[in-house]
């Protein structure tokens, strides 16, 4: 089945530098990669996905670029935010709505 | 829009007791999933329910079920706690598409 591996576990970086968190998967199959935000005592937002047609996506300071070739994909975050602190997940899914998830990256964004 | 809805947010069972979640979906949506997290395995698929049929279905044993309404409110149950049991249990919602927005969970502790 589908494996999916994410790197680094921890993240910290300075207010105002950039974040880059960087996830590979097995299977070939897979076309839709979400990427999700997870604060302490809350289930998973979504804050953006990419599918396999598409090579880069961005919304504001929020990046995502997929390389089916190596089957890996990214999240860039510029202009990093305390409020950016939380644990971020990738996903990556063949459809029916089983999402396989990465081991999350803590951030931690020093002011 | 309300968000995906889950009932109760907190539960502490015994071990060899059942358990029964509740997760209404956000309005319009037709596909419920759910998903065990927990520290050392993550996030993990459990089910996929769309019209009130399973569609899709994770590695967990028959303790683990789930069921859909008509309304596309869900349960799931589980049968015979146990203390490996204790996790954050999470619903998502979605359109019949891919894209899942979770709620806020249910935080179970078997004893």
């Amino acid at each position: 089945g589908e494996n999916v591996e994410q790197h680094p576990s921890t993240l910290s970086v300075q207010e105002g530098d950039s974040a880059v968190i960087k996830c590979t998967y097995s299977d070939s199959a897979s076309n839709y990669f979400p990427w999700y935000k997870q604060e302490l005592g809350k289930g998973p937002q979504l804050i953006i996905d990419i599918r396999s047609n598409v090579g880069e996506k961005k919304d504001q300071r929020i990046a995502v670029t997929l390389n089916k070739t190596a089957k890996h994909f990214s999240l860039h975050i510029t202009e990093t935010q305390p409020e950016d602190s939380a644990v971020y997940f990738c996903a990556a899914s063949t459809g029916f709505q089983k999402l396989v998830f990465g081991t999350g990256t803590r951030l931690l964004v020093s002011p | 829009k309300a968000g995906v809805t889950q009932t109760p947010r907190y539960l502490i069972k015994t071990r060899g007791q059942q358990v029964t979640l509740s997760c209404s979906p956000i309005s319009g949506h037709r596909s419920v999933s759910w998903y065990q997290q927990t520290p050392g395995q993550g996030l993990q698929f459990l089910f996929e329910y769309f019209s009130e049929t399973q569609r899709n279905k994770g590695n967990f044993p028959g303790r683990f079920s789930g069921r859909q309404f008509s309304n596309s409110r869900s349960e799931m149950n589980v049968s015979t706690l146990e203390l490996g049991d204790s996790a954050l249990y999470l619903c998502a919602s979605s359109t019949s598409g891919e894209t899942q927005y979770f709620g806020p969970g249910t935080r179970l502790l078997v004893l």
